[in-house]
């Protein structure tokens, strides 16, 4: 079955403490793989888009790469204002629907 | 200069009542959508319109009809309101539909609809 799992769940980390979420994907014909934030009561904010096995992409803090099988989203020296939910999703089909993960909720501590 | 944007932003209504969310985007986007976001904070597609062509209708009740006046406009009416009907719903575009690689979908801000 296709599949998007992102983990952890949660992640709480001090100020400073660099780590990676991840997105694992079961999908055939990866179209692009999405990383979205989303801040409490508000829409997803489009993060990075990755298409092929071996890319990678920077902003600021952040650094998205994919393989074949995952995605991770590496955050270095994060702040307080990087606690959101850091969402994933993949578009496989011809359709242009995005498959969303549940989401990995980030809280950074000052 | 909001990209895309929904109202009303929040919305209470009763049981078996019938509501209307409007979304617009100023992106000149081909593509909108219609996602519902529930409790856990689960993102799942309702539906998609291609140039007010229906592309995607994911297995939802009848009940939700969207309807697409021109490319940059998708309503979303809702008759019979049910409690499982609460939730928020989000509206995306993107540029174009379909091809080889994927188009980057742009999310509104959401309508939280609140069923009693």
């Amino acid at each position: 079955e296709d599949q998007v799992t992102q983990s952890p769940e949660a992640l709480r980390l001090q100020e400073g403490e660099s780590s990676s979420l991840n997105c694992s994907y079961t999908v055939s014909g990866l179209r692009g793989l999405f990383w979205y934030r989303q801040d409490p009561g508000k829409g997803p904010e489009f993060l990075f888009t990755l298409y092929s096995a071996g890319e990678e992409k920077e902003k600021e803090r952040l650094k998205a790469t994919l393989t074949k099988k995952e995605s991770f989203l590496h955050i270095t020296a994060p702040k307080p204002e990087d606690s959101a939910t850091y969402l994933c999703a993949v578009d496989y089909t011809s359709g242009s629907r995005l498959t969303f993960g549940e989401g990995t909720q980030l809280t950074v501590n000052p | 200069d909001t990209a895309v944007s929904q109202t009303p932003k929040y919305l209470v209504t009763q049981m078996g009542n019938d509501k209307s969310i409007k979304c617009e985007q100023n992106l000149g986007h081909d593509t909108m959508y219609w996602y519902k976001q529930d409790s856990k904070k689960f993102l799942k597609i309702m539906f998609s319109y291609n140039n007010k062509e229906l592309i995607i209708n994911e297995t939802v009740p009848n009940r939700f009809s969207p309807k697409s006046p021109d490319k940059a406009h998708l309503n979303l009416h809702i008759n019979s309101l049910e409690l499982g009907d609460s939730a928020v719903y989000f509206c995306a575009s993107s540029q174009a539909h379909g091809g080889y690689i994927a188009d980057t979908q742009y999310f509104g801000p959401g309508t939280r609809l609140t069923v009693l």
